[in-house]
């Protein structure tokens, strides 16, 4: 079965640090890009990061540059977000996206992990 | 305020259709870059609806259908059932943000 399973979320100070895992199994992780997409309480969906299937191409949404680094390894069938300088708007349901490049189309989903950014 | 613009919420009897608009503009849709539709019913996480304008992956049943043209696109939902209730999202991407954008959902309601 296709499946992407992330962890890492939690409850975090203004200012401090988390780092998500993604663990993708059911397929052959290396070959494909994948992305992080954030959903905040009661809002919609809003596009992360992106990272290609060897690291070589790596994008963010402009307003998070800086704050969040996206990796992976490729031996361990893992994708990472580091994210630093949290702040209250970062508080969000964050989920790891297998897409289907070059469509672009996000068609697997992990059941999302949530990040709550509160003092 | 979303770079994909579509209505907030929609509804139907059941059995009805209904459609859901996604407008855009020359860097997005217009541009030519494919929309995709996603569903995403209450508490779980979104699911790959239409790729690519207009296709459906294996499993979706052929009452949802997706449209494109010019800066606009559409979801239509024929023969409307309880479970279509969920919120739906249109996505593209924008060459002047340089990623992947929304729309901003809209929750569908089966009266």
């Amino acid at each position: 079965e296709v499946q992407l399973v992330e962890s890492g979320g939690g409850l975090v100070k203004p200012g401090g640090s988390l780092r998500l895992s993604c663990t993708a199994s059911g397929f052959t992780f290396s070959t494909y890009t994948m992305n992080w997409v954030r959903q905040a309480p009661g809002k919609g969906l809003e596009w992360v990061a992106s990272i290609s299937s060897s690291s070589t191409y790596i994008d963010y949404a402009d307003p998070l540059k800086g704050r969040f680094t996206i990796s992976r390894d490729n031996a361990k069938n893992s994708m990472y977000l580091q994210m630093n300088s949290l702040r209250g708007e970062d508080t969000a349901v964050y989920f790891c996206v297998r897409d289907d490049y070059p469509l672009g189309t996000f068609d697997i989903w992990g059941q999302g992990t949530k990040v709550i950014v509160s003092s | 305020q979303s770079v994909l613009t579509q209505p907030p919420s929609v509804s139907g009897a059941p059995g009805q259709r209904v459609t859901i608009s996604c407008t855009g503009s020359t860097s997005n849709i217009g541009a030519g870059y494919n929309v995709h539709w996603y569903q995403q019913p209450p508490g779980i996480a979104p699911k790959l609806l239409i790729y690519a304008n207009n296709n459906r992956p294996s499993g979706v049943p052929d009452r949802f259908s997706g449209s494109k043209s010019g800066t606009s696109a559409s979801l239509a939902i024929t023969g409307l059932q309880a479970e279509d209730e969920a919120d739906y999202y249109c996505q593209s991407y924008d060459s002047s943000v340089r990623g992947w954008v929304f729309g901003g959902g809209t929750k569908l309601t089966v009266l």
